[in-house]
């Protein structure tokens, strides 16, 4: 157990529609970075977050937004979803923002769009 | 374009024996990690590597970091059906994780 809790494990939906992926990163982490995991594409960043700003951002599409909240809890919103958003979506977490340091990963929310 | 590259793909082998699976590129790395991520789990950190030349080991698994800082390999010897998983490697970019594609490797009794 990494201490990163995502929900839902699972969530199936249909094209067009909107979904939430929320993430609680391991106490004291306060950088939350987002990734998404397909069979074509593999392990793509997404965005990152620290202490409840904007860090980086990665092959994000417009469509995905994230925040940060004051818990530091974050959340990823899905809109206009297509068959393509298929994925497993990751979030982890790290105590630092910069540099080598070590990221814990969560189970992953595994998205199908039917 | 994977800025790493990772092989085999996919390798099979009997409990007990070795393997060993690479990942390479043509820039040159500060650091490398090494993460395996077993079924409906996320990733888990093995190792980071960082200096030229390093040799760490982590019980059966042997990480190695090529002397240009361009290539890394992890040998895993005497295997066993818990090393089944996706072995991946990461390079660290201001703290996005940029992976290979990875190498799955299932190991049966």
């Amino acid at each position: 157990d990494s201490g990163v809790t995502q929900t839902p494990k699972h969530l199936i939906t249909a094209t067009g529609q909107r979904v939430t992926l929320r993430c609680s990163p391991r106490s004291g982490d306060l950088s939350v970075y987002w990734y998404q995991q397909s069979l074509d594409q593999g392990l793509q960043f997404l965005i990152q977050y620290y202490n409840g700003e904007e860090r980086a951002k990665g092959n994000i599409l417009e469509r995905f937004s994230a925040q940060q909240f004051p818990d530091l809890h974050s959340e990823l919103n899905l809109s206009s979803l297509e068959l393509g958003d298929s994925a497993l979506y990751f979030c982890a977490s790290s105590v630092v923002s910069r540099g080598n340091n070590e990221q814990f990963f969560g189970p992953g929310t595994r998205l199908t769009v039917l | 374009t994977q800025l790493l590259e990772q092989s085999p793909q996919f390798l099979s082998i009997q409990e007990g024996e070795n393997l060993t699976v690479y990942c390479n590129s043509s820039s040159v790395f500060s650091s490398l990690q090494w993460y395996r991520q077993e079924p409906g789990e996320g990733p888990v950190l093995l190792v980071t590597v960082v200096t030229g030349g390093e040799v760490k080991k982590l019980k059966r698994l042997t990480f190695q970091f090529g002397d240009a800082r361009k290539d890394s390999s992890l040998h895993i010897t005497a295997a066993q059906p818990g090393d089944t998983g996706l072995y991946l490697c990461a390079l660290d970019s201001w703290g996005k994780l940029q992976f290979g594609a990875g190498t799955q490797v299932v190991v049966t009794p």
